[in-house]
């Protein structure tokens, strides 16, 4: 069946350092892909989208990158905060349809 | 805030109670979602309405029943759960196939 599966459940990164999260993505149909924030006892928090026709897109301190060959999406987070510290997951949405399919989520934890 | 507001944030439950969880939007979205997250699993859909008809369902168990009476509220009907289903349940609206923002959830806890 379709999936979306992150490579880490957990990632240590110092403070100042920038981070790399990945997801993989299963169906070549997906045209849209998000990168979602949690914190502890809230919802899932809008990062950054990209679509299907970029391969990058940059925010504010935050890069996606897609690479649709291998069905790969990562997120960079340049200069990594502690209010970073998060579970931060993917989500890939099939071309028509409203059935996003999420990834596990990674848990982001920053190091003083 | 996200425009999405969910009541209430927390719930206990027994087996034998119904009850009812609410989600709102103020974002003018024309799609809205429920959703289950259970620890270390991935979001799991389980409504979704759009212009106010369900077009998705994942075989979700009948003792969970959706209710969305206009496009800017959705409502998910408990009753004779399970404790496997405690879980944080979010809501989601969207406009079309585009971003989603979530509700706060609301943590369900079945005894």
């Amino acid at each position: 069946g379709e999936s979306v599966g992150l490579h880490l459940p957990t990632l240590s990164v110092q403070e100042g350092d920038n981070s790399i999260i990945n997801c993989a993505y299963s169906n070549s149909a997906s045209d849209y892909f998000i990168w979602y924030k949690q914190e502890s006892g809230k919802g899932p928090q809008f990062i950054i989208d990209i679509r299907s026709n970029m391969d990058k897109r940059q925010g504010q301190r935050v890069t996606v990158l897609l690479n649709k060959t291998v069905k790969h999406l990562s997120l960079q987070i340049a200069a990594t905060q502690p209010g970073d510290s998060a579970v931060y997951f993917c989500a890939a949405l099939p071309s028509g349809t409203y059935k996003y399919i999420f990834g596990t989520g990674t848990r982001l934890k920053v190091l003083a | 805030e996200t425009g999405v507001t969910q009541t209430p944030r927390h719930l206990v439950m027994g087996m034998t109670n119904k009850k009812s969880l609410k989600c709102e939007q103020h974002l003018g979205h024309n799609a809205m979602y429920w959703y289950k997250q259970s620890a270390k699993k991935p979001l799991e859909l389980m409504f979704v309405y759009s212009l106010e008809e369900r077009v998705e369902n994942n075989s979700v168990p009948s003792r969970f029943s959706p209710e969305c009476p206009n496009s800017s509220h959705l409502f998910l009907h408990l009753h004779t759960l399970q404790p496997e289903d405690s879980a944080l349940y979010l809501c989601a609206s969207s406009y079309r196939y585009n971003e989603q923002f979530f509700g706060p959830g609301t943590r369900l806890t079945v005894l």
